[in-house]
């Protein structure tokens, strides 16, 4: 089974607008951290924001936010006032279990384009 | 800031031969790791490294694969005779040690590796 599903494998969206890419996990460990990693062009690993599963509140790191659901198991990132060069590849991470040493899990990933 | 590093950011190889991928992780960091990314598909943990030893390897990581940090500063993948499906972007990651599930993983900018 898929441990992390992200269902949008392309997305576009307008110049200033908001945008929300989709991710679900699977987990029946209590402790995990989701991340949120962008690949450019590139190709390089870019980390932009992280949820820990007994956080109360969202996550937001400037014009990301995540949109944390755990009883839905989700974990969407949402960018605000999109930008050009948000175009990329945006992952979903999970970690499991209590430190931090584990290994990340991601899934397939979302391509955002974003149109001037 | 300090940052993970990889060299060669490129390498093209013939089948059947020996290739070595190197990493300087950050200089405080515990915890070492290399995964893979098929092109167009999502990236997959190869291995971790702890204490001078593996801590945890995934199905992929079979007896072609080892891993070594052979002084203080360098981490590297050597793979023992290259196939076609090695061909893929090889990335480096390190993190602190802070006991939480939140500590993020810092990539390098990746190999791409061509075997021919």
């Amino acid at each position: 089974a898929q441990k992390i599903t992200q269902t949008q494998p392309g997305m576009f969206v307008q110049e200033k607008e908001a945008v929300t890419l989709d991710c679900t996990y699977d987990t029946s460990d209590p402790s995990y951290g989701l991340f949120w990693y962008k690949q450019p062009s590139s190709g390089e690993m870019i980390f932009l924001i992280y949820q820990g599963s007994y956080d109360q509140q969202n996550a937001t790191e400037g014009r990301y936010s995540l949109n944390f659901q755990k009883a839905r198991k989700s974990a969407n990132l949402v960018i605000s006032a999109s930008q050009l060069g948000d175009s990329a590849m945006y992952f979903c991470a999970m970690r499991e279990g209590e430190t931090g040493n584990t290994p990340l899990v991601f899934g397939k990933g979302t391509r955002l384009s974003v149109i001037a | 800031e300090p940052e993970v590093t990889q060299t060669p950011s490129h390498q093209v190889t013939q089948m059947g031969q020996e290739v070595i991928l190197r990493c300087v992780p950050i200089s405080n960091h515990l915890y070492f790791y290399w995964y893979r990314q098929i092109l167009g598909q999502k990236v997959e943990f190869l291995v971790s490294f702890y204490n001078n030893e593996i801590s945890e390897k995934s199905e992929i990581f079979d007896d072609q694969f080892s891993v070594e940090r052979p002084d203080g500063s360098n981490f590297t993948l050597k793979i023992r005779s290259t196939k076609l499906e090695d061909s893929a972007m090889y990335f480096c990651a390190s993190s602190d040690y802070r006991g939480l599930a939140g500590v993020e993983q810092f990539f390098g900018p990746g190999t791409r590796l061509t075997v021919l």
